[in-house]
């Protein structure tokens, strides 16, 4: 069946240093791909979304590339600040309805 | 615009209690979303409306949950009898036009505790 996987966290990083977050698919169709983010205690909110292969989506400092090849969207920002400390979903949607398939998040922790 | 709007946003009940769960999309999206965050299982679709018509109630996870959506302005997610496994986040989500392409719109969540 169609489903995400991202890297396990937490993920723990110093301010200002680069992030990758990796999330790979697996999709019958060609699907949509999103980044959503939830900052605690709070609900999610998207961040980036590429619709096609080869699509850049970006956002707040934050880039992932649509890469039908390897089924990958990996989340990359090059330098974090502590306010980025969340918890990151990648997710994947085709069906007509929007049905979004998440990744199960990957919490991200930024250190000044 | 106000967002999408859900309440309670913290419930605590006694196992077999009936618990409502209420949202309010944002006005003009035609497609509602309920989805369920624990732990164990991430976050999982239980059903989404299409112009307050159920269309897949597939992620349900059994009879004890019932939703409705009586008009484009609001939702209801009922569990009757509850029980303590179903202790959780609920998200309700909006979208305008319900293609793959299109973004979701969350509300900030209702925590259930059921004890």
């Amino acid at each position: 069946g169609d489903s995400v996987t991202q890297m396990e966290g937490p993920v723990t990083l110093s301010e200002e240093a680069f992030l990758t977050i990796n999330c790979t698919y697996t999709a019958t169709g060609y699907p949509s791909l999103f980044w959503y983010v939830q900052y605690p205690g709070e609900g999610l909110q998207l961040l980036l979304k590429a619709t096609k292969a080869d699509d850049k989506g970006s956002n707040k400092g934050f880039e992932a590339t649509y890469r039908k090849e390897t089924t990958s969207f990996h989340l990359e920002k090059g330098s974090v600040q502590v306010s980025d400390s969340a918890v990151y979903f990648c997710a994947l949607s085709y069906n007509q309805g929007g049905k979004l398939i998440f990744g199960q998040g990957t919490e991200l922790s930024v250190k000044p | 615009d106000a967002g999408v709007i859900q309440s309670p946003r913290h419930e605590v009940t006694e196992m077999g209690q009936e618990v409502t769960l209420r949202c309010k999309p944002i006005s003009g999206h035609d497609y509602l979303f309920w989805y369920r965050q624990t732990m164990m299982r991430g976050l999982e679709l239980l059903i989404y409306f299409n112009n307050n018509v159920p269309i897949d109630d597939s992620g349900m996870p059994e009879d004890r949950f019932s939703a409705k959506m009586p008009n484009a302005s609001f939702s209801t997610l009922k569990i009757q009898p509850s029980e303590p496994r179903d202790s959780a986040v609920y998200f309700c989500a909006s979208s305008s036009a319900g293609g793959y392409t299109d973004t979701q719109y969350f509300g900030p969540g209702t925590r259930l505790t059921v004890l």
